[in-house]
């Protein structure tokens, strides 16, 4: 199975902010097709997960340009230009390049 | 607009049996796959099974292959997971997610408890 891992686990970030969180994948997520299967996923408080950016930088429909994705290799990176309370919750990142999907530990986002 | 609504979980004790379901809802359910994830309580997400469009293929984790069994009634837009031996470690939140190879889980449910404890 490939192996997701992130860093940092969790931050605080005062709003207005930028926040990153990194990604790395144990094994390419280059398909044949030359799509990257890394996506990005966040859980509100008492939320189901939700999509945010899918093959590394394609945001999902409805979320905020603010969100941005970007690779280099097998490591991979969430960018916020400027967090919002909103933000807050746990930040997944996932490969679907081959079952089963794996996901990384998660990044808790709090607000200073 | 995707609507998934879980449904069946409970408590349950070792070695018992839970099918939950899924009832879907603003897509045309025959058209794509279908996913189960989980959640145990304070943890992270973790895959647990799949099923193509047509219900013919089925795809599942290590953890459950072999007591865990993914389905569809495309005629009733339902997704079912039955699961049998159930070990305290199956305890967790179970959310169905709609899937494609183009968009992979792009719509989540609210997902349901099942809880395995005597």
């Amino acid at each position: 199975d490939i192996v997701m891992t992130q860093t940092p686990l969790s931050l605080s970030v005062t709003p207005g902010q930028p926040a990153s969180i990194s990604c790395k994948s144990s094994q390419s997520l280059l398909h044949s097709d030359g799509k990257t299967y890394l996506y990005w996923f966040v859980q509100k408080p008492g939320q189901s997960p939700q999509l945010l950016i899918y093959e590394v930088s394609t945001r999902f429909s409805g979320v905020p340009d603010r969100f941005s994705g970007t690779e280099s290799g097998t490591d991979f990176t969430l960018k916020i230009s400027r967090v919002e309370a909103e933000d807050v919750g746990v930040y997944y990142c996932m490969q679907s390049i081959q079952l089963p999907y794996t996901f990384g530990p998660g990044t808790k986002l709090e607000i200073k | 607009q995707v609507q998934l609504v879980e449904s069946g979980g409970g408590v349950v004790q070792p070695g018992g049996s839970l099918r939950l379901s899924c009832a879907a809802a603003g897509f045309t359910f025959s058209g794509y796959g279908m996913h189960w994830v989980r959640q145990a309580p304070g943890k992270g997400l973790e895959w647990v099974a799949a099923t193509a469009y047509d219900g013919i293929k089925q795809f599942y984790a290590d953890s459950v292959k072999g007591r865990f069994t993914i389905s569809r009634d495309n005629s009733k837009k339902t997704l079912f997971l039955q699961m049998s031996s159930l070990r305290p470690e199956d305890t967790a939140v179970y959310f169905c997610a709609k899937g494609s190879r183009a968009v992979a889980l792009d719509y989540w449910g609210q997902g349901t408890l099942v809880t395995v404890s005597s």
